[in-house]
């Protein structure tokens, strides 16, 4: 992997159903993993920052994991609701603070 | 705290002109960076400042200048405006100069197009 990528592109769930989605980084020189919510029409805004292997943190439905040998961090959100929905962004600050952002996952939370 | 601003909100220009995008936060933050957000493509990192007068070309540099004479202000310039840089641009900060903990704070961004 040579840069951020972000898996599945967009996903739509239903109310109530948990779901998961997934970063791919460079595992060599790793520094940290962001995960950033993004709403329509807003900001990105920080969820969660994680920098040692095994690492996971949770806010509330939202829960994210890193694997830093294998170059990969899930975040989960149990039981959907519309509020989540949003672009889930996460980003790898390399060397020389260069930050990469992947291209998101955009979910849509059905009523 | 005001956080992150960004002026202008929308803008458009003629292909040739030339304009700056402000950017200014009130939180003390070293580390201040511009990105532009096309389809597809997720942020990008243009350029980025680790503190008052020291700036460093990100991904996609090309086309903008920037400076950095005070902790709070991160103006981004476009020299000579073409359609590639319709847009829309995020100023983003964090705290201190090591950017790999510290997540960063973003403004409300500016469309930008360029006819």
């Amino acid at each position: 992997i040579l840069n951020v990528e972000q898996s599945p592109q967009s996903l739509h769930v239903q109310e109530g159903d948990s779901t998961n989605f997934t970063c791919s980084f460079p595992s060599s020189n790793f520094y940290a993993l962001h995960w950033y919510r993004w709403e329509t029409a807003k900001s990105p805004e920080a969820l969660f920052v994680m920098t040692l292997n095994g690492d996971e943190k949770k806010k509330g439905r939202i829960s994210a994991t890193l694997n830093t040998k294998e170059g990969y961090s899930y975040l989960y959100i149990k039981g959907s609701q519309p509020e989540d929905s949003a672009t889930y962004l996460c980003a790898n600050p390399g060397g020389y603070q260069k930050v990469t952002f992947g291209t998101g996952t955009k979910l849509q939370v059905i009523p | 705290n005001a956080g992150v601003t960004q002026t202008p909100k929308f803008q458009v220009l003629k292909t040739g002109q030339s304009m700056t995008l402000q950017c200014a936060q009130d939180m003390n933050h070293e580390y201040m960076s511009w990105y532009r957000q096309d389809p597809g493509m997720g942020l990008r990192l243009i350029h980025y400042s680790v503190g008052a007068g020291i700036t460093d070309q990100g991904e996609v540099p090309n086309g903008y200048n920037v400076s950095r004479s005070t902790t709070e202000d991160f103006p981004l310039r476009l020299l000579s405006a073409a359609p590639s840089q319709t847009s829309v641009y995020f100023c983003a900060s964090s705290y201190g100069g090591s950017s790999s903990t510290d997540t960063q704070y973003f403004g409300p961004g500016t469309r930008l197009t360029v006819l």
